[in-house]
């Protein structure tokens, strides 16, 4: 158990809707980011967030969104779903210092069918 | 550009016998790196890391990886592989905030290890 929760593990739902994908970092991490994982694209790093300020933006769509509240908890917004959005989201946390990057620890994921 | 490869897709191993798993690696600063496990449905645990010092480290599960700067190279090794350890193997890269302004992390392609009893 790395400490980070994700929340649904699943999720289905049709094309064109909205869901939102919510991650709680380990006790302590102020940073969280998002990966999306399909079979065709591997693991891609969306975006970063960093004790609720946006940090680093990998290949996220603009119908993706995120952010992180004070209480550090983030979620993930996806809207006007299509069906190559069909993946695996992953929740990570790490500490960040400045001047050293640590480790991640993953959440469980969740899986998302767009159908 | 920051970059990581695996150059290999899949492995497959007997049991029992030794294994190494290939990441090199595209980056100006001193790299942090790092090697996580997934096994199927589950999300990535990370193994071992290598941020200074001994360019040889040790990890959980038996698993060991040596940093050679001169060959951009993070390899994964194992003296005796068991059944369990069947999964996906994925090397990433850490980018320096304190150079880089950005925490951005790049995962390689990741190695799919099957292993035959």
């Amino acid at each position: 158990d790395s400490g980070v929760t994700q929340t649904p593990k699943h999720l289905i739902t049709a094309t064109g809707q909205r869901v939102t994908l919510r991650c709680s970092p380990r006790s302590g991490d102020l940073s969280v980011y998002w990966y999306q994982q399909s079979l065709d694209q591997g693991l891609q790093f969306l975006i970063q967030y960093y004790n609720g300020e946006e940090r680093a933006k990998g290949n996220i769509l603009e119908r993706f969104s995120a952010q992180q509240f004070p209480d550090l908890h983030s979620e993930l917004n996806l809207s006007s779903l299509e069906l190559g959005d069909s993946a695996l989201y992953f929740c990570a946390s790490s500490v960040v210092q400045k001047g050293r990057n640590y480790e991640q620890y993953f959440g469980p994921g969740t899986r998302l069918t767009v159908t | 550009a920051q970059s990581v490869t695996q150059p290999d897709i899949h492995i497959t191993v007997s049991e029992g016998a030794s294994l190494e798993l290939r990441c090199n690696y595209s980056y100006g600063a001193t790299p942090y790196l790092f090697w996580y496990v997934q096994s199927p449905g589950q999300g990535l645990q990370l193994l071992l890391k290598y941020f200074s010092g001994d360019t040889l480290v040790q990890g959980i599960k038996g698993f060991e990886a040596e940093f050679k700067r001169s060959q951009s190279s993070f390899n994964l090794r194992k003296p005796s592989v068991h059944w369990s350890d069947a999964a996906e193997y994925f090397c990433a890269v850490g980018a320096d905030p304190s150079t880089s302004g950005t925490y951005k992390y790049i995962f390689g392609t990741g190695t799919r290890l099957k292993v035959l009893a």
